[in-house]
């Protein structure tokens, strides 16, 4: 069974980094597609952007310029780094299995991590 | 990209049938056969129902379907059970700039 657990602060400065890692048990992340996601407070689903098996990156043209992915495979992890974020960036964030091309939907999905953007 | 368009909320009883729809464009919803369905409870992630219009995965109960035309997909609740109150998010891939779409959102209530 597929399980995904994120990990990061709770809280975060405004204008700084936002740092989140995903890290993956019962399946390698050189096997599928990875995402991260986010769910403002009492609003809907946003797709931040995918990490393929092969390493290469998509991002949601309204982040592209403050994301970016990396992973590490020795630990079977993959994580999110958000710069210069506002209040905007509360949410809470998701990494999730899926998102590359032949892995059109999201089947496996972390607890979640709500980051809390404070001035 | 806007988000795709879902009805804010819908109702039925117990054993009937409840539809919500999930409306994009032809550069979405329209243009691939990848819409994918979303289950939430309050405080909880999201869980896949459908993938691919009509694909339900394995251990999702076949009271749930799946279906489009044109630019709208629909997911279809047979048989409403009370535990099927809950928040339901429609996902689309929208080409390679901007692959996933998400809906506003449903909220499923069971009378």
């Amino acid at each position: 069974q597929v399980q995904l657990q994120e990990s990061g602060p709770g809280v975060v400065k405004s204008s700084d980094p936002l740092s989140l890692t995903c890290s993956v048990s019962g399946g390698s992340i050189f096997s599928h597609s990875w995402s991260w996601l986010r769910q403002a407070p009492g609003k809907g689903l946003e797709w931040i952007g995918y990490l393929s098996k092969g390493g290469t990156t998509n991002y949601n043209p309204s982040f592209k310029t403050r994301v970016a992915f990396s992973s590490d495979t020795s630990k079977n992890q993959f994580s999110l780094r958000l710069t210069s974020v506002t209040a905007a960036d509360t949410a809470v964030y998701y990494c999730a299995r899926g998102g590359a091309f032949g892995d059109f939907s999201f089947d496996y999905w972390g607890r979640g991590a709500l980051v809390t953007v404070s001035s | 990209q806007s988000a795709l368009t879902q009805p804010r909320s819908v109702s039925g009883s117990p054993g009937q049938s409840v539809s919500i729809s999930c409306t994009g464009t032809s550069s979405d919803v329209g243009g691939y056969n990848y819409v994918s369905w979303y289950q939430q409870y309050p405080g909880n992630a999201p869980q896949l129902l459908i993938s691919d219009v009509t694909v339900r995965p394995s251990g999702v109960p076949d009271r749930f379907s799946g279906s489009k035309s044109g630019s709208t997909a629909s997911l279809t609740i047979s048989g409403l059970q009370a535990e099927d109150e809950a928040e339901y998010f429609c996902a689309s891939f929208a080409g390679y700039r901007h692959p996933f779409l998400f809906g506003t959102g449903t909220t499923v209530s069971v009378l």
